[in-house]
């Protein structure tokens, strides 16, 4: 079962940046959070994953509260490209190995 | 960053027929790859965890015997729906995870409808 809960949709205005929050209260002290994202109809595009400190690439940056409880992933400059649906997801140590359970996601509108 | 695809992009078939669905990772080896169904208007869901060599390990609620994997090599997963009936028209998603970088790539996707 997925670890966490996001608001479901959200908009931003284009060349603003997107802040999109995530809760994940039980995540365990050797749980990754990432970020991918799903345009209609396509496969999720990996976006960023961090573990204890803040992170950043290319694409966004991703901030990770101190006791880890909650993230917010940033699209500094949005475009109406990043229109997508984003999903955060802890990713889970099971007996057969590291696995994604996706929850529902938040939907960012990029407004022109 | 790793490319996984997948194929067909889309399959059409008959109730009652079987259609198999390839996932390769094209620039690594992965010994483990996942399957997801998607809805319409839903977000993934696992149905199971496919290792290179030996069984698959399924979701619970997700029928191994209608849904059958097969992980013969490190760059090569395939998921075979048997006896499809229209309600197992969805979206299928594979991953792979690369071993050396431990990121998990996703394929495109396959839009399977069944009449």
């Amino acid at each position: 079962d997925a670890k966490t809960t996001q608001p479901p949709s959200m908009d931003c205005a284009e060349g603003r940046a997107a802040n999109l929050p995530c809760n994940h209260s039980t995540i365990s002290g050797n749980e990754y959070v990432y970020w991918y994202r799903q345009i209609h109809s396509q496969g999720p595009q990996y976006i960023i994953h961090g573990l204890k400190n803040n992170e950043t690439n290319e694409m966004a940056s991703l901030i990770i509260t101190e006791d880890r409880k909650s993230s917010t992933l940033i699209l500094p400059h949005a475009t109406l490209r990043d229109t997508a649906v984003y999903y955060c997801i802890v990713r889970v140590l099971t007996n057969t190995g590291n696995q994604f359970y996706f929850g529902t996601g938040t939907s960012l509108t990029v407004i022109p | 960053g790793a490319v996984v695809s997948q194929h067909p992009s889309r399959v059409i078939c008959k109730s009652g027929t079987s259609v198999k669905i390839e996932c390769r990772s094209l620039d690594f080896q992965a010994t483990t790859m996942f399957w997801y169904r998607q809805f319409p208007k839903q977000s993934l869901m696992l149905m199971a965890t496919s290792n290179e060599g030996s069984k698959a390990t399924y979701e619970q609620g997700v029928e191994k015997d209608k849904f059958l994997i097969n992980h013969a090599s490190l760059t090569l997963s395939t998921l075979t729906v048997t006896s499809a009936h229209p309600e197992d028209s969805s979206f299928y998603i594979c991953s792979a995870r690369d071993p050396l970088g431990g990121g998990q790539y996703f394929g495109p996707g396959t839009r399977l409808t069944v009449t």
